[in-house]
C-alpha cells in the first residue's frame, strides 16, 4: 500500500495561499492522490483528487509533480475557517466479487493553523 | 442534502453490552464504509461494502460485524463491547460505477465504553 508523509502541522497569515506539501513516493501507476480535511469534531471533506494532471476546482487547487512523487494542496486565499487537519491519502483499490472500491488509508495529516 | 446520516450521535456503554451504530445515505451509492478515529490519530477502516449484498475487512475489524441492510444503509454492530473499542465512528459512501470518486462522510458516533 503506498503511503504519505506530511508536516505535523503548519501556519498560514488569514488571506494569503496556504500550499500543503505531501510525499508519496511509492505511489502506484493508477493510484490517485485525494486530500481531505477534518474540522474539529466534524466528519471528513473531501477536497480534491487528481492521478497526474493539475486539478482546480472552487475549494482548491492540487499539484503533482511529473514523477508524481508528491503533490501540494493549494488553499488561494485561506481563511480562518479553513483551519482543520488534511490528509493527503493515495486511495488502495479494492475488489470484491467483481465489484471496485476505494479503500482510504489515512495518517496522521498536517493541522493548517490559519492566523488572524 | 441530509448526505450521510449517523445514529445515535452520542452513546456510552459498559462493558459486554452490546450495541448497533446505523448509517444511512441518500445519495444512491453502491460503496459504503466504516471508520473508527481514535485521539490524534487518523480514520482506519473497519469494514467496507463495495456493492449491496457484500462485504469486506478493513484494517481493524476484530470485534465488530456489519450488515449492509439495503442500498441505503449500513450498521455496525459491537456484539460484546470493549474499553478499547471507545472512539469515534465514522460512515461514508461513494460512487462504484467510477470507483475513483470521492467519498461523503458522516458528522460521526461518538461513543465510550467504561
Amino acid at each position: 500500500d503506498a503511503k504519505t508523509t506530511q508536516p505535523t502541522s503548519m501556519d498560514c497569515a488569514e488571506g494569503r495561499a496556504a500550499n500543503l506539501p505531501c510525499n508519496h513516493s511509492t505511489i502506484s501507476g493508477n493510484e490517485y492522490v485525494y486530500w481531505y480535511r477534518q474540522i474539529h469534531s466534524q466528519g471528513p471533506q473531501y477536497i480534491i483528487h487528481g492521478l497526474k494532471n493539475n486539478e482546480t476546482n472552487e475549494m482548491a487547487s492540487l499539484i503533482i509533480t511529473e514523477d508524481r512523487k508528491s503533490s501540494t494542496l493549494i488553499l488561494p486565499h485561506a481563511t480562518l475557517r479553513d483551519t482543520a487537519v488534511y490528509y493527503c491519502i493515495v486511495a488502495t483499490r479494492g475488489t470484491l466479487y467483481g465489484g471496485a472500491t476505494n479503500k482510504l488509508i489515512f495518517g496522521t495529516g498536517t493541522l493548517l493553523a490559519v492566523q488572524p | 442534502n441530509a448526505g450521510v446520516t449517523q445514529t445515535p450521535k452520542f452513546q456510552v456503554l459498559k462493558t459486554g453490552q452490546s450495541m448497533t451504530l446505523q448509517c444511512a445515505q441518500d445519495m444512491n451509492h453502491n460503496s459504503m464504509y466504516w471508520y473508527r478515529q481514535d485521539p490524534g490519530m487518523g480514520l482506519r477502516l473497519i469494514y467496507y461494502s463495495a456493492s449491496e449484498g457484500t462485504t469486506d475487512k478493513g484494517e481493524v475489524p476484530n470485534g465488530y460485524n456489519v450488515s449492509r441492510l439495503n442500498k441505503r444503509e449500513f450498521s455496525l454492530r459491537l456484539e460484546s463491547a470493549a474499553p478499547s473499542q471507545t472512539s469515534v465512528y465514522f460512515c461514508a459512501s461513494s460512487e462504484l460505477r467510477d470507483s475513483n470518486q470521492p467519498q461523503h462522510f458522516g458528522d460521526g458516533t461518538r461513543l465510550s465504553i467504561l
